[in-house]
């Protein structure tokens, strides 16, 4: 079956502009997470939402960023007025309940210019 | 914070040779979890380890778990060259969201 899949892999955008990314994750998975991870460095979470629960939105880092979930499935995540710090790797996972494994995908690489 | 801290930060060793990395974290959990990350992109399910186990085991692959010490430590026996990764720990704050931790670098030289 598919695994998680994030759109676009690369994403090259000027400061200022807003950016969609898009994560499918595996079909019946009610949990999906998007963290964020800058060269070298950790993953600093985002966002988390669990079935139909309201979504833990305490990681995003400013008002400029937001996140969907439709029906369940698709996720997409949002920045509004990118900033050159935004700039690193967004990545998606889902797991088929809570605190069960996660499924990564490879992640969409932005780099604000 | 939920977030877990990996140490060492990097690692270095040789084919054959054992490695361990340890995790510590700061909240009740109700499991914890390694993952493994090639090439800066995905991470990829190494192992889980629930709060009320004390050890696991999966091929090359040693867990330990002590809660007493909010810590858990990776141990990687006979290591190859295509171990090298970086390594996470992963913990739910008592199954809240699961928060990783900053990562160990390991370098396997053949």
């Amino acid at each position: 079956g598919a695994g998680v899949s994030q759109s676009p892999s690369n994403k090259v955008t000027e400061k200022g502009k807003d950016v969609e990314l898009r994560c499918d994750p595996i079909s019946g998975h009610t949990a999906l997470y998007w963290y964020r991870q800058s060269l070298g460095q950790g993953l600093e979470f985002l966002i988390y939402f669990q079935g139909n629960s309201a979504p833990d939105k305490s990681g995003l880092p400013s008002d400029r960023f937001s996140a969907e979930r439709t029906g369940g499935s698709v996720s997409t995540l949002t920045i509004q007025r990118t900033q050159q710090e935004d700039s690193a790797v967004y990545l998606c996972a889902s797991s088929f309940r809570k605190a069960s494994p996660l499924h990564f995908g490879n992640g969409t690489r932005l780099t604000v210019t | 914070s939920q977030q877990g801290e990996e140490d060492p930060q990097a690692l270095s060793i040789q084919e054959g040779e054992n490695a361990t990395m340890n995790c510590s974290y700061k909240t009740s959990i109700n499991n914890l979890q390694w993952y493994r990350q090639n090439s800066g992109r995905g991470l990829v399910h190494l192992i889980l380890i629930r709060s009320n186990e004390r050890e696991k085991h999966s091929g090359r692959l040693r867990v330990t778990l002590d809660t007493s010490k909010k810590s858990s430590s990776l141990l990687i026996t006979a290591s190859r060259a295509a171990d090298t990764a970086s390594y996470f720990c992963a913990t739910d704050g008592g199954f809240q969201k699961l928060v990783f931790g900053t990562g160990t670098r390991l370098l396997v030289s053949p």
